[in-house]
């Protein structure tokens, strides 16, 4: 599977737009993007994924570039309840290959 | 409503004791997975199953074993615990691509 680089850290104010970046620049075709977040002391939780078109779903929205190099999850209206730590996970779908294998993240805090 | 479930939920063990973590869930998914949760490690893949009778290692399996007799349950053994095996374990299942987590068992090896 693809490693990712994400920033360690990352603030948003309360309402605003939250910006997650995430390279990936050894994705090869056939590996889809990720995006799991974890609470404090909860287990992680899934958000989203996609191969190459932006999806969206009642959580957020995942922007991948044309080259698929990177990677963009978006949360329009961050609330103190999004503040966790994001994980974006490259892997692969074949048959047998269900692993996921968790960097380090973004530590997404949102403030008042 | 369909869940996955962790029990204990916190457990205090002496060195060498055996322990075992039970997880068990509802969906009747195929694929369970056990993972270790450390600070600085973030979490680490212990042993995995994609249906009864079969089971694989992870990347720290060491100290580790599961048996899966029936899709619901995917207990973790430790076999003669260690202090080093201190640590946050979740337990998921998935059918097709999203894991769904447990809330997780905080383990203490004195």
């Amino acid at each position: 599977d693809a490693k990712t680089t994400q920033p360690p850290s990352m603030d948003c104010a309360e309402g605003r737009a939250a910006n997650l970046p995430c390279n990936h620049s050894t994705i090869s075709g056939n590996e889809y993007v990720y995006w799991y977040r974890q609470i404090h002391s909860q287990g992680p939780q899934y958000i989203i994924h996609g191969l190459k078109n932006n999806e969206t779903n009642e959580m957020a929205s995942l922007i991948i570039t044309e080259d698929r190099k990177s990677s963009t999850l978006i949360l329009p209206h961050a609330t103190l309840r999004d503040t966790a730590v994001y994980y974006c996970i490259v892997r692969s779908q074949i048959q047998g290959a269900q692993k996921l294998v968790f960097g380090q993240g973004t530590r997404l805090t949102i403030n008042p | 409503d369909a869940e996955i479930t962790q029990s204990p939920r916190h457990k205090i063990t002496e060195t060498g004791r055996q322990v075992t973590l039970a997880c068990h869930q509802t969906w009747n998914h195929n694929n369970m997975f056990w993972y270790r949760q450390d600070l600085g490690h973030g979490l680490r893949l212990i042993h995995y199953s994609y249906g009864v009778q079969d089971t694989n290692k992870g990347e720290v399996s060491d100290g580790y074993s599961v048996s899966r007799s029936n899709t619901e349950d995917l207990p973790l053994t430790l076999e003669s615990a260690a202090s080093s095996q201190t640590s946050v374990y979740f337990c998921a299942s998935s059918r097709g691509e999203t894991q769904y987590f447990g809330p997780g068992t905080r383990l203490l090896v004195l």
